[in-house]
């Protein structure tokens, strides 16, 4: 089955610098690759996806980029903010609708 | 809309008794899944329904965990008996696939502790 792995697990950055955060996955089947965020004692909320047909997708301070020969996928944060501390997950699907699988996930902490 | 609602939100129990977490989906949502999320394991899928038909069960635990989902606005997750090493927040989450959306909105999650 797919197994998705996530690094680095923890991450500190300056408030304003970039955070990048990179996957990998198993499964060459898999084609939707969604990013969650999920704040300290709450529930995980998509903040990005992407799809295998696109290589690159934007929204304003968060990047994703995939390249499917290498089974890689990044979640790119810049101008980082104290608000954009929390962990993130990667994840990976066969299809748009089947079960996502979830990387273990990286605690990115904002120095103010 | 309110989103998906679990009940409880909170559940302290002793080793041996059973215990329901319940959750509603999104109105009109025909996917369902439920997860564990521990400091060990991370987010963890134990199973998901399509249109309250259980699609996949690999990851439920044990057979002290079942699921069911008798109609499209509620599901239950069952653990009987229980142990102190399913301590963790259990999370419900829907999706819409007839609208031809791929995001899983997640429920407020169960915080389950086992004593």
């Amino acid at each position: 089955g797919e197994n998705v792995e996530q690094h680095p697990s923890t991450l500190s950055v300056q408030e304003g610098d970039s955070a990048v955060i990179k996957c990998t996955y198993s499964d060459s089947a898999s084609n939707y690759f969604p990013w969650y965020k999920q704040e300290l004692g709450k529930r995980p909320q998509l903040i990005i996806d992407i799809r295998s047909n696109v290589g690159e997708k934007k929204d304003q301070r968060i990047a994703v980029t995939l390249n499917k020969t290498a089974k890689h996928f990044s979640l790119h944060i810049t101008e980082t903010q104290p608000e954009d501390s929390a962990v993130y997950f990667c994840a990976a699907s066969m299809t748009s609708y089947d079960k996502v699988i979830f990387g273990p996930g990286t605690s990115l902490s904002v120095i103010p | 809309d309110a989103g998906v609602i679990q009940s409880p939100r909170h559940e302290v129990t002793e080793m041996g008794q059973e215990v329901t977490l319940r959750c509603k989906p999104i109105s009109g949502h025909d996917y369902l899944f439920w997860y564990r999320q521990t400091m060990m394991r991370g987010l963890e899928l134990l199973i998901y329904f399509n249109n309250n038909v259980p699609i996949d069960d690999s990851g439920m635990p044990e057979d002290r965990f079942s699921a069911k989902m008798p109609n499209a606005s509620f599901s239950t997750l069952k653990i009987q008996p229980s142990e102190p090493r399913d301590s963790a927040v259990y999370f419900c989450a829907s999706s819409n696939r007839v609208a031809g959306e791929n995001e899983q909105f997640f429920g407020p999650g169960t915080r389950l502790t086992v004593l």
